[in-house]
């Protein structure tokens, strides 16, 4: 089956600047999170939602950041306006139900975000 | 804020020899995930141990957990250039209204010299 989609896989902007990153989770899978990875760190969730459903955004930046996922398959993850802090790589996973505390996350390839 | 917290931070060994990482963790856990991450193959899921459970093999891979030290660690036997990575400890917290939110360590840099 094919894995977790990401694009673009690279992006450089200037701060201020806004950015937009899309993911296409497995398909038939439920349950989507986004995750900021700074370098040196692990990942850290920053939204989860269920369909199309939030169902966790306690660590989503919410001045700046936005997410969607309309229909309950794709999503996009947004940052308005960009911040230096914010260069990280942007990590998107899916996972089959996710109302099992048990179920495998599969992670995509990740966008490196660097903010200049 | 990250949860687990890995030692070693880096780790050389040479192929052959066995790599042991040990995470700590802070509040109670439903169950605990090892990942890995290369530049390759990104993050990938390696093993989850319960938290009912002392001790889980895969393969090459080794995993037990303490619950009364809040403790878990990782072994890999027998390494290979291959096994090069980050890995990374997550958590599942017990209880709680997100099913499936991960909280993950800083990670531990294996480098597996052939």
């Amino acid at each position: 089956e094919a894995g977790v989609a990401q694009s673009p896989r690279y992006k450089i902007i200037e701060k201020r600047q806004s950015v937009a990153f899309w993911c296409n989770p497995i398909s038939g899978h439920a349950t989507l999170y986004w995750y900021q990875q700074i370098l040196g760190q692990g990942p850290k969730l920053l939204i989860q939602f269920q369909n199309n459903g939030v169902v966790d955004d306690s660590q989503l930046p919410k001045d700046r950041f936005s997410a969607e996922r309309l229909k309950g398959v794709d999503s996009t993850l947004k940052i308005q306006p960009a911040k230096l802090e914010d260069s990280a790589v942007y990590l998107c996973a899916s996972s089959r139900k996710g109302q099992a505390i048990t179920d495998t996350q599969y992670f995509g390839p990740g966008t490196r975000l660097t903010v200049l | 804020s990250q949860q687990g917290e890995e030692d070693p931070q880096a780790l050389s060994i040479q192929e052959g020899e066995n790599a042991t990482m040990n995470c700590s963790y802070k509040t109670s856990i439903n169950n605990l995930q090892w990942y890995r991450q290369n530049s390759g193959r990104g993050l990938v899921h390696l093993i989850l141990i319960r938290s009912n459970e002392r001790e889980k093999h895969s393969g090459r891979l080794r995993v037990t957990l303490d619950t009364s030290k809040k403790s878990s660690s990782l072994l890999i036997t027998a390494s290979r250039a291959a096994d090069t990575a980050s890995y990374f400890c997550a958590t599942a917290r017990a209880g709680g209204t997100s099913y499936g939110k991960l909280t993950f360590g800083q990670g531990t840099i294996l480098t597996v010299h052939p």
